[in-house]
């Protein structure tokens, strides 16, 4: 079964750093890009970014541009989204996703990660 | 302000049938660009529900159902049952940025009355 396995629950104050992962199994970790989706309480979904784990490429939306980090390890078949100084205004849900499809215009997400809850408060 | 734009909410008795739009422009949905539909129950992550516009992944029932036409597309359920109460998402590719660069839908919220 192809799987994504977050990171449990984190609450954080401001200004503090944090690292979130995601470990895929079922699947050629590194033969996939592998996204990060925000989701802030009761809102929608925003794509934030991908890595190819196979050989770290990875690309931002200018919306996140700057205010994350996504790297990966291969060797564990992990990819990883962190801030290095949270705000409140971080406080969502995360989910990493699989990019699947032909060619990146076709891409669609599947599987899904179960999520992981950030908290940023003090 | 999402780039694809839905409906925040729809309604429906059970066994009848509803629809979700999904409009996009130019650089995404117009662009040929394919369009994907998510399934979010309450407290769960979202689950991909359409793929290719129309094309169901293994174990989603027939009942929905997916189309798209010039800059738009819909996802149809007919037969409503109280389990499909939840948000849906519409999901393409976008070309105006320097991508790449994937948008989503503001969600619609799905009442089965």
């Amino acid at each position: 079964e192809v799987q994504l396995v977050q990171s449990g629950a984190e609450v954080k104050k401001p200004g503090e750093s944090l690292k979130i992962s995601c470990k895929g199994s079922g699947y050629s970790f590194t033969s996939y890009w592998i996204g990060w989706v925000r989701q802030m309480p009761g809102k929608g979904l925003e794509w934030m970014g991908i890595i190819y784990p196979g050989d770290s490429d990875t690309r931002y939306s200018p919306s996140f541009q700057g205010q994350v980090t996504i790297s990966a390890d291969k060797s564990i078949s992990t990819a990883y989204l962190q801030w290095s100084s949270l705000k409140a205004s971080d406080t969502a849900m995360y989910y990493c996703v699989r990019h699947s499809g032909s060619s990146w215009q076709y891409n669609w997400f599947d599987p899904w990660g179960q999520g992981t809850l950030v908290t940023v408060s003090s | 302000q999402s780039v694809l734009t839905q409906p925040p909410s729809v309604s429906g008795a059970p066994g009848q049938r509803v629809t979700i739009s999904c409009t996009g422009s130019s650089s995404n949905i117009g662009a040929g660009y394919d369009v994907h539909w998510y399934q979010q129950l309450p407290g769960t992550a979202p689950k991909l529900l359409i793929y290719g516009n129309s094309n169901r992944p293994s174990g989603v029932p027939d009942r929905f159902s997916g189309s798209k036409s010039g800059t738009s597309a819909s996802l149809a359920i007919t037969g409503l049952q109280a389990e499909d109460e939840a948000d849906y998402y519409c999901q393409s590719y976008d070309s105006s940025l320097s991508g790449p660069f994937w948008v989503f839908g503001g969600g619609t919220k799905l009442t089965v009355l």
